[in-house]
This record gives structure tokens, sequence and C-alpha cells, in this order.
């Protein structure tokens, strides 16, 4: 199993969908957890942190099942801005700082 | 406001070739990463630092080292370059106690071996 997988995608949504992306990961002492953007060809910038009570930054929602092991991202009013590479991270639970990037769920917005 | 600077932006290497990738940050972290990505995958760990002069192995570490003898450099250096090491390679730092926190990326090296 991979330490941390998310959906294949690609997902091609039209302006103003609501779309859900969701990551598994596979240590349960994993403390840390990001969600991540990267544009094409470009280096991943943090999107937002995901905390365990779930957390929300305007149209982005995440949340965290830990009995799950499970994160999920919602973009809400999908914007053609919004098109990129998500990218689920998670921290090793062994080694705090060691941080594990799923392949990544790429979005396509649509007019 | 440099954060992570990479150098070279781009490479073309021929099979058995050498080189270093550069990498400095001024944020004063910790942590730092090396990562590969390939085309249309995942960012791969190839090795990563805890501090100056710790380092350890990533998911795919064959074909490269590390060295770390400051805080504010994590060269990763190519020996005997491979067709199958042409990738993006991104340098990251963070700074961590306890859990991670946000990790800042160069803008990352595009290497071809030929």
């Amino acid at each position: 199993r991979k330490e941390v997988e998310q959906d294949p995608g690609p997902f091609n949504v039209p302006e103003g969908a609501t779309v859900a992306f969701n990551c598994t990961y596979s240590n349960s002492a994993s403390q840390s957890f990001f969600w991540y953007r990267q544009d094409c060809r470009k280096e991943p910038k943090l999107l937002m942190s995901v905390y365990s009570s779930g957390n929300e930054d305007g149209r982005f929602t995440a949340q965290l099942n830990r009995a799950s092991q499970y994160i999920s991202l919602l973009i809400r009013d999908s914007k053609l801005s919004d098109s990129a590479t998500y990218l689920c991270v998670v921290n090793d639970g062994n080694q705090g700082g060691k941080l594990i990037f799923g392949q990544g769920t790429e979005l396509s917005v649509k007019p | 406001n440099a954060g992570v600077t990479q150098t070279p932006k781009f490479r073309i290497l021929k099979i058995g070739q050498s080189m270093t990738l550069q990498c400095t940050q001024d944020m004063n972290h910790n942590y730092m990463y090396w990562y590969r990505q390939d085309p249309g995958m995942g960012l791969k760990l190839i090795y990563y630092s805890v501090g100056a002069g710790i380092t350890d192995k990533g998911e795919v570490p064959n074909g490269y080292n590390v060295s770390r003898s400051t805080t504010e450099d994590f060269p990763l250096r190519l020996e005997l370059a491979a067709p199958s090491q042409t990738s993006v390679y991104f340098c990251a730092s963070s700074y961590v106690v306890g859990g991670a926190t946000e990790a800042f990326f160069g803008q990352g090296t595009r290497l071809t071996v030929v």
C-alpha cells in the first residue's frame, strides 16, 4: 500500500462546479497534513494545512478523519484559475519532519 | 525574500557525467529535502536532512549523494548520470518542531541525461 494515495484523476469540471478530492494515508502516527497546489512545471505551493477540526479558507474546505486515515479537499464554485494539480502531503509519523507526497490529482476547470 | 534558491534551472548531461545541484535557503529552517518529479508523477523523496551534519535516505536515494555542512546549504550530487535520472528536481526546506510545518520549494532544476 502506498504511504499516501490520492484519487487518480484527472477531474474535468465546468466553472462553478463543486469538486472533492480524497486522500488516504497509511501511517497512523502521522500528525501533520497539508494540501499543496502545483501549476504546470512549477514548484508546489502550500494551499492549506489540514486540522483535526476541519478548516475552511474561502472556497476551499479541508477535512481530516483520523480514524479512517482519510483527508479531503472540497473546492466550491470552481474558477478557471483553480486548474492545477493538487497534492496531498502527510508527515512521516516516525520522522516528524519528513514529508510524503501523494501522486497528485489533476483538476481542469472548463468555461 | 530569496527563500529557497536552486541552481542551475536547466541542465543537459551526458551519460556517465557527474554534477551537483545547488540548494540554499535563507529562512534558518532545520529540515531540507530533495525530491524528484518525473513527468505526470508525484514527488519522490531522494534525501532529506534534519539539520547540519545529519542526512538520511528517502524513497529513491540510489545514484545520488548529499551533504549538509551548514544550515543554509544542501547540495545534491549525481554521480555517473543515467537516462533514468532525467527528471525535475526540487529542493525544499521547512522549520520542524514536533510535527511538520509548511515546506517551501525552490523553482526546480530540469535535468536531461542523454
